[in-house]
C-alpha cells in the first residue's frame, strides 16, 4: 500500500521551455504532498508543500513564478518549471502522506535536464 | 540554525558483519525521527519512524535508537548483505507542520 506513482521519470529539454511533473498518490488520498529537489551527492531540499485545495506554500528561496504547484484532487499534484534553464537541471521528487506523524511516501523521482 | 549531519560520506563493511549509522542533530526539537533507504536515481523508501518518547524501535534485522539528550539517533542493520548497500537518510519531523529536514546521508556499502 501507500504507492506514490511521478511522471515523467526522465526529461531533456530546450532552454525555455516548461517542464509539467505529475504526481500521483495511488491508493490512498493525500491531502498534503511534497515537492523535493536533489542535487547529485546531496540531500533531498524541501521545494514546497502542496495542498490539495488550496496554494502551495514554498520554502524561503524558492521562486514560486518559477516553480507552480497544482494540487488539484486528493491524488494529484503537479509541479510545473517554468521557462526551464540549464541551472534547473535537477532530480525532483514528489511525497505524500497519510498523516501526522507518519512516514513520508515518495515517487521516484524525475530528472530533468536542461540544455 | 537547524542541523542535522550523518557520519562519514561512506561506510564500507563486509557482508555479515553490523552496520552503525549515526544521525547528530543540533537546533531541533524533533517529535519523530525517521530513517530511509535510497537506491541511486530513485526517491527514498521509508524504514522506520520512532518517537521522542522512545528509546528504540526495531524490524527485522534494522534497530533504530533515538536520544533526545545526547540529540542523536544510531541505525544498526544487523548481518548485513550486498544488497543493504545504499544512502541511508535521517528525517526529523517537529510533529506539527509535518515537514521533514533530511540529513546528508550514508552511503552503505556491503562487500563479500
Amino acid at each position: 500500500g501507500a504507492v506514490v506513482s511521478q511522471h515523467p521519470s526522465w526529461v531533456i529539454c530546450k532552454s525555455g521551455t516548461s517542464v509539467k511533473i505529475e504526481c500521483r498518490s495511488l491508493d490512498f488520498q493525500a491531502t498534503t504532498m511534497f515537492w523535493y529537489r536533489q542535487f547529485p551527492k546531496q540531500s533531498l531540499m524541501l521545494m514546497a508543500t502542496s495542498n490539495e485545495g488550496s496554494k502551495a506554500t514554498y520554502e524561503q528561496g524558492v521562486e514560486k513564478d518559477k516553480f507552480l504547484i497544482n494540487h488539484a484532487s486528493l491524488t494529484l499534484s503537479t509541479l510545473t518549471v517554468t521557462s526551464a534553464h540549464p541551472e534547473d537541471s535537477s532530480f525532483y521528487i514528489c511525497s505524500a502522506e497519510t498523516g501526522t506523524g507518519q512516514p513520508q511516501h515518495f515517487g521516484d523521482g524525475t530528472r530533468l535536464s536542461i540544455l | 540554525s537547524q542541523k542535522i549531519e550523518q557520519n562519514s560520506e561512506a561506510l564500507n563493511i563486509q557482508e555479515g558483519k553490523t552496520a552503525t549509522l549515526t544521525c547528530n542533530y543540533t537546533n531541533y526539537s524533533p517529535a519523530y525521527l525517521q530513517w530511509y533507504r535510497q537506491d541511486p536515481g530513485r526517491g527514498p523508501v521509508f524504514l522506520l519512524l520512532i518517537r521522542e518518547n522512545e528509546k528504540e524501535k526495531r524490524k527485522e534485522r534494522l534497530k533504530v535508537t533515538f536520544d533526545t539528550t545526547l540529540k542523536q539517533s544510531l541505525f544498526h542493520i544487523t548481518a548485513s548483505q550486498p544488497a543493504d548497500s545504499a544512502t541511508y537518510l535521517c528525517a526529523l519531523d517537529p510533529g506539527t507542520a509535518s515537514k521533514l529536514t533530511f540529513g546528508t546521508g550514508t552511503r552503505l556499502q556491503v562487500t563479500l
